[in-house]
């Protein structure tokens, strides 16, 4: 089985702008939730996904959003970027919740 | 709040044995994993405990302690390989939300 893919693997952005990230889980896998890894702070939840609802939500602002399709597949959207969310962003898929999480390769943002 | 601690670093050599511990206080529990992560790569994996006791898988033990709040994960045969970052992690409430600690970074010399 292919394991988790996100894309884009790398991306720059400049303060202020938005963007959004993909990513798609594991063949079967129901449940999405995303992580935030900072060297300062670490590994944060942002929120899970499951079944396309929202299952719960991490202490981020409301600047972070996400959402999942039919397919499972998810987007995660960062609004107004600021330089402090420049951060890997990983994605992790599990078959059900709560289950063991697998994570993808991660999309680094650089925001300048 | 959630809090997890585990030692920064850790030096061990090749073919030797090592304990990564890890203790936790967070608003509830249902489940601790252990993942590891090579620098540049995504966490990958290694074990969960929900029980009390040890859990088995090759080279790699994990132990857990509800009463006490304490984890450790237990590393035999020790290869270069092994050098890494191991997150230990608290599944605190019902679905997939995880609290991880700060990590360990395991240096493994020959």
């Amino acid at each position: 089985k292919a394991g988790v893919t996100q894309t884009p693997r790398y991306l720059i952005k400049t303060r202020g702008q938005q963007v959004t990230l993909s990513c798609s889980p594991i063949s079967g896998h129901r449940s999405v939730s995303w992580y935030q890894q900072t060297p300062g702070q670490g590994l944060q939840f942002l929120f899970e996904y499951f079944s396309e609802t929202q299952r719960n939500k991490g202490n981020f602002p409301g600047r972070f959003s996400g959402r999942q399709f039919s397919n499972s597949r998810s987007e995660m959207n960062v609004s107004t970027l600021e330089l402090g969310d420049s951060a890997l962003y990983l994605c992790a898929s599990s078959p059900s919740s709560p289950d063991t999480q697998y994570f993808g390769p991660g999309t680094r943002l650089t925001v300048l | 709040g959630q809090n997890i601690d585990q030692p920064t670093e850790m030096t061990a050599t090749e073919g030797a044995i090592v304990q990564i511990n890890c203790t936790y206080q967070t608003s509830g529990f249902n489940g601790l994993f252990w993942y590891q992560q090579h620098a540049g790569e995504a966490p990958t994996f290694l074990s969960y405990n929900v029980l009390d006791g040890l859990e088995e898988k090759g080279r790699f033990s994990s132990f857990l302690s509800r009463s006490k709040g304490y984890s450790y994960l237990l590393l035999k045969e020790l290869q270069m390989k092994d050098s890494a970052s191991y997150l230990c992690a608290v599944r605190p409430e019902y679905g997939n939300k995880l609290v991880f600690g700060a990590g360990t970074i395991l240096r493994v010399k020959s």
